[in-house]
């Protein structure tokens, strides 16, 4: 049975910092491409980063470039999602997610087939 | 490639069919999926290209379209299907759609 379980979330002030993890178990980590996907309080899904089975391809969306890294560490089956310069904007729940391929085929991407409980995370001062 | 879903909300009775749409600003060809989440849960995965029900979703549910015209239906609505229903497009990166809402009426 696949698990992804979202550590990390809190409260921080604008400017500041956070580091999410996602520690996945069930399934062949190195083999899936995985992503940050968020969604803000009474709002929609929105995928902020991904990132392929390798490493070898990154995405952010522009709302987070320069500020969001999306990172895995394959030996240890978690993925990571460092988060600087926070902003209210980025308010949410951050939900981890496995994709249903290792990377992208040009543009074309993937579903996600298995989520995480998501990790609060409140900007506020 | 931006998608709109609609209706927003949908009120509807136990043992009604319905139908939630999903258009796409561009051809998406059949790289769809919909998701159903229900308040503090993760979303679960229903349907992907367009039209292949997920293992262990029940078969009241099916999807239908391509290019940029999609539906999902659920032919004899229960009281576990009252929840929030995503599209998500993936032939171009991935974007979701914003949402339908299914209330009991």
């Amino acid at each position: 049975e696949v698990q992804l379980l979202e550590s990390g979330g809190g409260v921080v002030q604008p400017g500041g910092s956070l580091r999410l993890s996602c520690a996945a178990s069930g399934f062949t980590f190195s083999s899936y491409a995985m992503a940050w996907v968020r969604q803000a309080p009474g709002r929609g899904l929105e995928r902020v980063s991904g990132i392929s089975g390798s490493s070898t391809y990154i995405y952010h969306t522009d709302s987070v470039k320069g500020r969001f890294t999306i990172s895995r560490d394959n030996s240890k089956n978690t993925l990571y999602l460092q988060m600087n310069n926070l902003r209210a904007e980025d308010t949410a729940v951050y939900h981890c997610a496995k994709g249903t391929l290792e990377h992208c085929s040009g543009r074309r991407c993937y579903n996600f087939d298995s989520w995480g409980q998501g990790a609060l995370v409140t900007v506020s001062s | 490639i931006q998608m709109t879903q609609s209706p927003s909300t949908l009120s509807a009775s136990v043992g009604d069919r319905v139908t939630i749409t999903c258009r796409a600003s561009q051809s998406v060809t059949t790289w769809l999926a919909w998701y159903q989440q229900k308040p503090g849960k993760a979303p679960n995965l229903l349907i992907s290209k367009a039209s292949n029900l997920e293992s262990g979703v029940p078969s009241r549910f099916s999807g239908s379209g391509s290019g940029t015209e999609f539906a999902l239906t659920i032919s004899s609505l229960q009281p576990d299907d009252f929840a929030t229903y995503y599209c998500q497009q993936y032939e171009n990166y991935v974007t979701f759609g914003q949402g339908t809402r299914l209330e009991i009426k």
